[in-house]
């Protein structure tokens, strides 16, 4: 079945670059996603790109795609404390038709 | 504010007992989706609605049910509660591809 994996923490030194890494089994998912999750609060969705697409640029915020290797990161440029949370990768638009989300990556921004 | 709108915010019940989480989604969104988030498993879908109808399956168990009314808001009915059943339960709402999500239900079972 589908699967989404991804490390479990990061950390990293506020104005330093975040690179968050996942990894993704179904290769018929149309779209693929970062969402954050801050404590206590929902799922927030950041961004996402098309899997006909190799990277997608949102000011701090930078996904590439590898299809080939069904391999997606999310680069955070210039991380502050506030970037501090839990970062989801999903697959959706596949066999499945909703969300298949990894189990999260804590990201913590040290000052 | 996401514009999708979960209730109650927090829940503690016994084991055995039944409870109703309320979900009522964007407006204009059809779709409904339920997700369990516990600590060891992550975010699992439990379930879809599309306009009132059932859409999709995940990992929910016989005990859970759901539904989702003519309005477009939505219930999830958990019963014979136990304790492994404690979790965030969340909300998530669509009109095409990408959720919104909910704050969700803190469920805690004692």
């Amino acid at each position: 079945g589908e699967d989404v994996e991804q490390s479990l923490f990061l950390s990293v030194r506020e104005g330093d670059s975040s690179v968050i890494n996942c990894t993704y089994t179904d290769s018929s998912s149309t779209y693929l996603y970062w969402y954050k999750q801050e404590p206590g609060a929902g799922l927030q969705l950041l961004t996402y790109i098309f899997s006909n697409m190799d990277m997608k640029q949102d000011q701090r915020l930078t996904v590439l795609l590898n299809k080939k290797d069904k391999h997606l990161s999310l680069r955070i440029a210039d991380t502050q404390t506030g970037d501090s949370a839990i970062y989801f990768c999903a697959e959706g638009g596949g066999s499945q038709g909703n969300l298949i989300f990894g189990k999260g990556t804590k990201l913590s921004v040290k000052p | 504010d996401s514009g999708v709108t979960q209730t109650p915010k927090h829940l503690i019940t016994a084991t055995g007992q039944r409870v109703t989480l309320r979900c009522s989604p964007r407006s204009g969104d059809l779709s409904v989706y339920w997700y369990q988030q516990s600590l060891d498993q992550g975010l699992q879908f439990l379930i879809q609605y599309y306009n009132g109808e059932e859409r999709a399956k995940g990992n929910i168990l016989e005990r859970f049910s759901a539904q989702q009314f003519p309005d477009l808001h939505s219930e999830l009915n958990l019963s014979s509660l136990e304790l492994g059943d404690s979790a965030l339960y969340f909300c998530a709402s669509s009109v095409g591809h990408g959720y919104t999500f909910g704050s969700g239900t803190r469920l805690t079972v004692v």
